[in-house]
């Protein structure tokens, strides 16, 4: 079974800094996932990645499938960014179940 | 192109009450899945369908809790009598085959 952790868990900025939240996990995966949920909102995909760096406007995505690490860059936050960001990885047992990691609460203050 | 939709979107029962979610996935989605969420957790698959068979339902307690997805497309969840511990949001989701998954807006649950 896979092990998906995540840090920091609680993350305050202030607008305009760089973030960066990590996310580490036990087994090989195919594909690692990127997620976010706001406030009484459902769960927004952000990125589906398998290797190398993905990029979308302010959000950068890299993994390290050797060391079983990848992180979630953001570029200029923004309040708007604010909310839960969730990696979730493969859980090792039938296609597409995922296992989720706890998130990390991101506020971003004016 | 609609998303996944779920309701109701909120419920609020007491213990040992029932009650029912449904979801309709993303129209020609075959994979759909229900999640649990407790309140500061990440969220917990509960069930994944294939279409309309059983894939994985491996973290139902099957004592209280069923599913099903009579013809493929819609699913109802329902849980029998409901536990304060059931309180969360449940999260349904679809995808075609094994890629990207897209989560609807989550019915939040409140047992009293």
């Amino acid at each position: 079974k896979n092990e998906v952790e995540q840090s920091p868990q609680n993350l305050t900025a202030q607008e305009g800094e760089f973030i960066t939240i990590n996310c580490s996990y036990s087994v090989g995966i195919s594909a690692l996932h990127w997620l976010q949920q706001h406030p009484g909102g459902g769960i927004v995909s952000l990125f589906m990645l398998s290797s190398g760096k993905k990029k979308h406007g302010r959000l950068i995505a890299t993994i390290n499938i050797q060391e079983k690490h990848s992180s979630l860059h953001i570029t200029a936050s923004h309040p708007r960014d604010s909310a839960v960001h969730i990696c979730a990885g493969p859980n090792g047992g039938s296609q597409g179940n995922l296992i989720f990691g706890k998130g990390t609460k991101l506020s971003v203050k004016p | 192109e609609a998303g996944v939709a779920q309701s109701p979107r909120y419920k609020i029962i007491e213990k040992r009450q029932s009650v029912a979610f449904w979801c309709n996935p993303i129209s020609g989605h075959a994979t759909l899945y229900w999640y649990q969420q407790i309140l500061g957790q990440g969220p917990k698959l509960l069930i994944q369908f294939q279409n309309n068979g059983v894939v994985d339902d491996s973290q139902l307690p099957k004592d209280r809790f069923s599913a099903e997805r009579l013809k493929g497309v819609d699913s109802t969840l329902k849980i029998q009598p409901a536990k304060l511990e059931d309180s969360a949001v449940y999260l349904c989701a679809s995808s075609l085959a094994s890629n990207e998954q897209f989560f609807g807006p989550g019915t939040r649950l409140t047992v009293l």
